[in-house]
């Protein structure tokens, strides 16, 4: 079973709509962390933002924004009038005690921003 | 450097063929981490360093890879009788201590092509 399922695969949007990429993960620690990477064409994975598991608010960043939920073990994140710079492949990881902090990443959903 | 190096960018061999993949973690990073991202995936864990010692090596898929760090800063990861299936790209991450709430920062990763 897999730890983290991001179960778009691709989506698709024109220039100032809003998009929400999922994020499902899976784990038995109490303590764990959530990321998200973004990984554009250029190949590199550039950091987003960290989430540990005891703090549920929801963070906002500019255009970016969080929702961790337990209830639902979902930590999704929306870009808001998105731009064609945002186009990228997005990653979800998780990060647990029981793999020492190796991050898990999920599939990635790929996010094509027309103009 | 700023940043996490990885040489080379690209290398193409053939298969049964040997290659060294090398690391430069960012300054006074003791944790290292290599992972390896086929196409249209998210990047698989490989191996975890602390300073010289790999702490967790149960990603590597075979004996056919070994990683090491003499020095606790460099590391460069082995790849024996390369076979088609290798062909990815291998990224490696580094971060301050190791702790399962620290960010992972990336190098821009080698493509390899095994023929």
């Amino acid at each position: 079973a897999q730890k983290v399922t991001q179960a778009q695969t691709e989506i698709s949007v024109v220039e100032k709509e809003d998009v929400t990429l999922d994020c499902v993960y899976e784990t038995r620690d109490t303590t764990y962390y959530l990321f998200w990477y973004k990984q554009p064409p250029s190949g590199e994975l550039v950091f987003l933002i960290r989430r540990n598991s005891f703090d549920e608010q929801n963070e906002i960043s500019g255009r970016y924004s969080w929702n961790f939920q337990k209830s639902t073990s979902s930590f999704n994140f929306t870009i808001t009038a998105s731009q064609v710079v945002d186009s990228a492949v997005y990653f979800c990881a998780l990060s647990e005690r029981g793999s020492q902090g190796n991050l898990i990443f999920g599939k990635g959903t790929k996010l094509s921003v027309k103009p | 450097g700023a940043g996490v190096s990885q040489t080379p960018s690209n290398k193409v061999t053939e298969k049964g063929k040997y290659v060294e993949l090398r690391c430069d973690p960012i300054s006074g990073h003791t944790a290292l981490y290599w992972y390896r991202q086929s196409l249209g995936q998210g990047p698989e864990f490989l191996i975890y360093f602390q300073g010289t010692g790999a702490a967790d090596d149960s990603g590597l898929p075979n004996d056919r890879f070994f990683a090491v760090r003499p020095e606790g800063s460099v590391s460069t990861l082995k790849i024996q009788r390369t076979e088609r299936g290798d062909s990815a790209v291998y990224l490696c991450a580094s971060s301050l201590t190791g702790l399962i709430q620290e960010t992972q920062y990336f190098g821009p990763g080698t493509r390899l092509l095994v023929l």
